[in-house]
Protein backbone atom coordinates (compact mmCIF):
# COMPACT_ATOMS: atom_id res chain seq x y z
CA UNK A 1 0.00 0.00 0.00
CA UNK A 2 1.26 3.43 -0.73
CA UNK A 3 -1.12 4.92 1.21
CA UNK A 4 -1.61 8.72 0.31
CA UNK A 5 0.35 10.13 -2.16
CA UNK A 6 0.88 13.78 -3.55
CA UNK A 7 2.56 15.54 -6.54
CA UNK A 8 4.54 17.33 -7.13
CA UNK A 9 6.69 17.83 -4.13
CA UNK A 10 7.96 20.83 -4.62
CA UNK A 11 6.48 23.79 -7.70
CA UNK A 12 7.59 27.09 -7.80
CA UNK A 13 4.77 29.81 -10.25
CA UNK A 14 4.29 32.74 -11.09
CA UNK A 15 1.64 35.21 -10.50
CA UNK A 16 -1.37 34.72 -12.08
CA UNK A 17 -0.43 30.91 -13.38
CA UNK A 18 -2.89 27.72 -12.90
CA UNK A 19 -1.89 24.61 -11.11
CA UNK A 20 -3.21 21.64 -10.34
CA UNK A 21 -2.09 19.74 -6.84
CA UNK A 22 -2.48 15.75 -7.24
CA UNK A 23 -3.70 14.04 -4.12
CA UNK A 24 -4.52 9.67 -4.94
CA UNK A 25 -4.74 7.24 -1.39
CA UNK A 26 -5.34 3.46 -1.85
CA UNK A 27 -6.81 2.60 1.51
CA UNK A 28 -10.58 3.10 0.12
CA UNK A 29 -11.23 5.89 2.49
CA UNK A 30 -14.08 7.91 2.14
CA UNK A 31 -13.10 11.35 3.51
CA UNK A 32 -10.55 13.29 2.37
CA UNK A 33 -8.97 16.66 2.94
CA UNK A 34 -6.86 18.97 1.71
CA UNK A 35 -4.54 21.33 4.49
CA UNK A 36 -1.74 24.44 4.14
CA UNK A 37 0.30 25.02 6.32
CA UNK A 38 1.80 28.58 7.08
CA UNK A 39 4.63 29.36 10.24
CA UNK A 40 3.02 29.85 13.39
CA UNK A 41 -0.58 28.70 12.30
CA UNK A 42 -0.74 25.07 12.28
CA UNK A 43 -2.95 23.44 9.64
CA UNK A 44 -6.02 24.82 8.01
CA UNK A 45 -8.48 23.43 6.12
CA UNK A 46 -9.29 24.26 2.23
CA UNK A 47 -11.56 21.71 1.24
CA UNK A 48 -13.06 18.58 1.83
CA UNK A 49 -15.00 15.69 0.83
CA UNK A 50 -16.92 12.95 2.40
CA UNK A 51 -17.06 10.78 -0.57
CA UNK A 52 -16.93 10.72 -4.33
CA UNK A 53 -19.37 13.45 -5.85
CA UNK A 54 -19.92 15.53 -2.52
CA UNK A 55 -17.38 18.29 -1.66
CA UNK A 56 -17.59 21.44 1.22
CA UNK A 57 -15.45 24.13 1.55
CA UNK A 58 -13.05 24.73 5.00
CA UNK A 59 -11.65 27.39 6.49
CA UNK A 60 -9.56 29.09 4.59
CA UNK A 61 -11.35 27.83 0.41
CA UNK A 62 -10.75 31.41 -1.46
CA UNK A 63 -8.34 31.05 -4.58
CA UNK A 64 -8.69 27.00 -4.52
CA UNK A 65 -11.35 24.64 -6.27
CA UNK A 66 -11.50 20.97 -5.83
CA UNK A 67 -13.32 17.94 -7.59
CA UNK A 68 -13.94 14.05 -6.40
CA UNK A 69 -14.76 11.95 -9.50
CA UNK A 70 -13.49 8.76 -7.91
CA UNK A 71 -13.10 7.59 -3.91
CA UNK A 72 -8.94 7.27 -4.77
CA UNK A 73 -8.13 11.15 -6.25
CA UNK A 74 -8.82 14.54 -5.31
CA UNK A 75 -7.18 16.92 -6.74
CA UNK A 76 -6.41 20.96 -5.63
CA UNK A 77 -6.47 23.32 -8.12
CA UNK A 78 -5.49 27.37 -8.08
CA UNK A 79 -6.94 28.84 -11.14
CA UNK A 80 -4.74 32.08 -10.51
CA UNK A 81 -1.84 31.98 -7.84
CA UNK A 82 -0.83 34.72 -5.72
CA UNK A 83 1.69 34.85 -3.51
CA UNK A 84 -0.50 34.41 -0.61
CA UNK A 85 -0.80 30.62 -1.79
CA UNK A 86 2.37 30.31 -0.89
CA UNK A 87 2.66 27.24 1.56
CA UNK A 88 3.44 23.51 1.90
CA UNK A 89 -0.08 21.81 1.02
CA UNK A 90 -0.84 18.54 2.60
CA UNK A 91 -3.64 16.01 1.63
CA UNK A 92 -5.42 13.96 4.52
CA UNK A 93 -7.78 11.06 4.28
CA UNK A 94 -10.00 9.23 7.11
CA UNK A 95 -11.93 6.33 7.13
CA UNK A 96 -15.37 8.30 7.42
CA UNK A 97 -16.24 12.01 9.13
CA UNK A 98 -16.33 10.33 12.48
CA UNK A 99 -14.63 12.37 15.22
CA UNK A 100 -12.59 8.73 16.28
CA UNK A 101 -11.03 8.36 13.11
CA UNK A 102 -7.38 8.86 12.49
CA UNK A 103 -6.16 11.01 9.50
CA UNK A 104 -3.17 10.11 7.28
CA UNK A 105 -1.50 12.60 5.81
CA UNK A 106 0.53 12.85 2.45
CA UNK A 107 4.25 13.61 2.38
CA UNK A 108 2.94 17.35 1.40
CA UNK A 109 3.61 19.70 -1.62
CA UNK A 110 5.80 22.87 -1.05
CA UNK A 111 4.50 25.75 -3.24
CA UNK A 112 6.26 29.05 -3.81
CA UNK A 113 4.54 31.58 -5.67
CA UNK A 114 6.42 34.55 -6.85
CA UNK B 1 -15.78 28.09 17.58
CA UNK B 2 -13.77 25.37 18.42
CA UNK B 3 -10.25 25.85 18.22
CA UNK B 4 -6.66 24.41 20.16
CA UNK B 5 -4.22 26.37 22.09
CA UNK B 6 -0.69 25.31 22.35
CA UNK B 7 2.82 26.68 24.02
CA UNK B 8 5.22 28.01 22.30
CA UNK B 9 8.13 27.24 21.12
CA UNK B 10 10.52 26.26 20.05
CA UNK B 11 11.13 23.70 23.15
CA UNK B 12 14.94 22.80 23.59
CA UNK B 13 16.45 19.68 25.79
CA UNK B 14 18.78 18.20 26.41
CA UNK B 15 18.50 14.11 25.78
CA UNK B 16 17.30 12.46 29.09
CA UNK B 17 14.82 14.95 30.03
CA UNK B 18 11.33 15.36 30.87
CA UNK B 19 9.22 16.41 28.20
CA UNK B 20 5.76 18.54 28.71
CA UNK B 21 3.65 20.38 26.02
CA UNK B 22 1.00 21.93 27.08
CA UNK B 23 -2.30 21.83 24.79
CA UNK B 24 -5.70 23.50 26.05
CA UNK B 25 -9.06 23.06 23.91
CA UNK B 26 -11.98 24.39 23.35
CA UNK B 27 -14.91 22.57 22.11
CA UNK B 28 -18.40 22.37 21.97
CA UNK B 29 -19.97 18.49 22.60
CA UNK B 30 -17.52 15.71 23.30
CA UNK B 31 -14.38 16.00 21.34
CA UNK B 32 -11.78 13.68 20.05
CA UNK B 33 -7.93 14.36 20.95
CA UNK B 34 -5.40 13.69 19.18
CA UNK B 35 -1.49 13.95 19.18
CA UNK B 36 0.62 14.39 15.61
CA UNK B 37 4.02 14.51 15.27
CA UNK B 38 5.99 16.10 11.81
CA UNK B 39 9.75 15.29 11.53
CA UNK B 40 11.56 17.37 9.29
CA UNK B 41 10.66 17.49 5.67
CA UNK B 42 7.95 15.19 5.87
CA UNK B 43 4.23 14.89 6.70
CA UNK B 44 2.07 14.55 9.44
CA UNK B 45 1.38 11.15 11.35
CA UNK B 46 -0.66 10.35 14.36
CA UNK B 47 1.53 9.65 17.68
CA UNK B 48 -1.51 9.64 19.88
CA UNK B 49 -5.13 9.88 20.86
CA UNK B 50 -7.98 9.74 23.28
CA UNK B 51 -11.46 9.64 22.04
CA UNK B 52 -13.09 10.16 26.11
CA UNK B 53 -13.01 11.73 29.36
CA UNK B 54 -10.17 10.41 31.52
CA UNK B 55 -8.56 8.32 28.32
CA UNK B 56 -4.48 7.75 28.17
CA UNK B 57 -2.94 7.89 25.27
CA UNK B 58 0.03 6.68 24.62
CA UNK B 59 2.60 5.21 22.07
CA UNK B 60 6.24 4.68 21.58
CA UNK B 61 6.85 6.30 25.07
CA UNK B 62 4.81 9.21 25.02
CA UNK B 63 1.24 9.95 26.80
CA UNK B 64 -1.07 12.02 27.22
CA UNK B 65 -4.45 12.47 29.04
CA UNK B 66 -7.57 13.85 28.29
CA UNK B 67 -8.70 16.22 31.14
CA UNK B 68 -12.73 17.13 30.51
CA UNK B 69 -11.94 19.42 34.39
CA UNK B 70 -9.21 21.52 32.41
CA UNK B 71 -9.81 20.90 29.23
CA UNK B 72 -6.54 19.75 28.47
CA UNK B 73 -4.55 17.41 26.55
CA UNK B 74 -0.35 17.52 27.70
CA UNK B 75 2.31 15.53 25.85
CA UNK B 76 4.55 14.40 28.11
CA UNK B 77 7.64 12.01 27.62
CA UNK B 78 10.06 10.60 30.78
CA UNK B 79 12.90 10.48 28.64
CA UNK B 80 13.20 12.21 25.11
CA UNK B 81 16.06 11.34 22.49
CA UNK B 82 17.60 13.52 19.59
CA UNK B 83 15.19 11.50 17.46
CA UNK B 84 12.11 13.26 19.24
CA UNK B 85 12.83 16.58 17.81
CA UNK B 86 10.17 17.69 15.49
CA UNK B 87 7.03 19.65 16.04
CA UNK B 88 4.25 18.12 17.65
CA UNK B 89 0.73 19.42 16.78
CA UNK B 90 -2.60 18.92 19.34
CA UNK B 91 -5.90 18.87 17.25
CA UNK B 92 -9.47 18.13 18.26
CA UNK B 93 -12.54 16.57 16.14
CA UNK B 94 -16.21 16.13 17.34
CA UNK B 95 -19.23 15.03 15.62
CA UNK B 96 -20.70 18.51 15.03
CA UNK B 97 -17.90 19.49 12.33
CA UNK B 98 -18.28 16.45 10.32
CA UNK B 99 -15.01 15.09 11.75
CA UNK B 100 -12.53 17.68 10.73
CA UNK B 101 -9.51 18.67 12.42
CA UNK B 102 -8.58 21.73 14.66
CA UNK B 103 -5.21 21.93 15.17
CA UNK B 104 -3.19 24.19 17.42
CA UNK B 105 -0.41 25.84 15.73
CA UNK B 106 2.78 23.61 16.42
CA UNK B 107 5.34 23.15 19.16
CA UNK B 108 8.96 22.46 17.71
CA UNK B 109 10.92 20.58 20.30
CA UNK B 110 14.95 20.05 19.68
CA UNK B 111 16.60 17.49 21.51
CA UNK B 112 20.59 18.23 22.07
CA UNK B 113 22.76 15.21 22.76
Amino acid sequence: NAGVTQTPKFQVLKTGQSMTLQCAQDMNHEYMSWYRQDPGMGLRLIHYSVGAGITDQGEVPNGYNVSRSTTEDFPLRLLSAAPSQTSVYFCATRTSGGRTDTQYFGPGTRLTVL
Amino acid sequence: GDSVTQMEGPVTLSEEAFLTINCTYTATGYPSLFWYVQYPGEGLQLLLKATKADDKGSNKGFEATYRKETTSFHLEKGSVQVSDSAVYFCALSTSSNTGKLIFGQGTTLQVKP
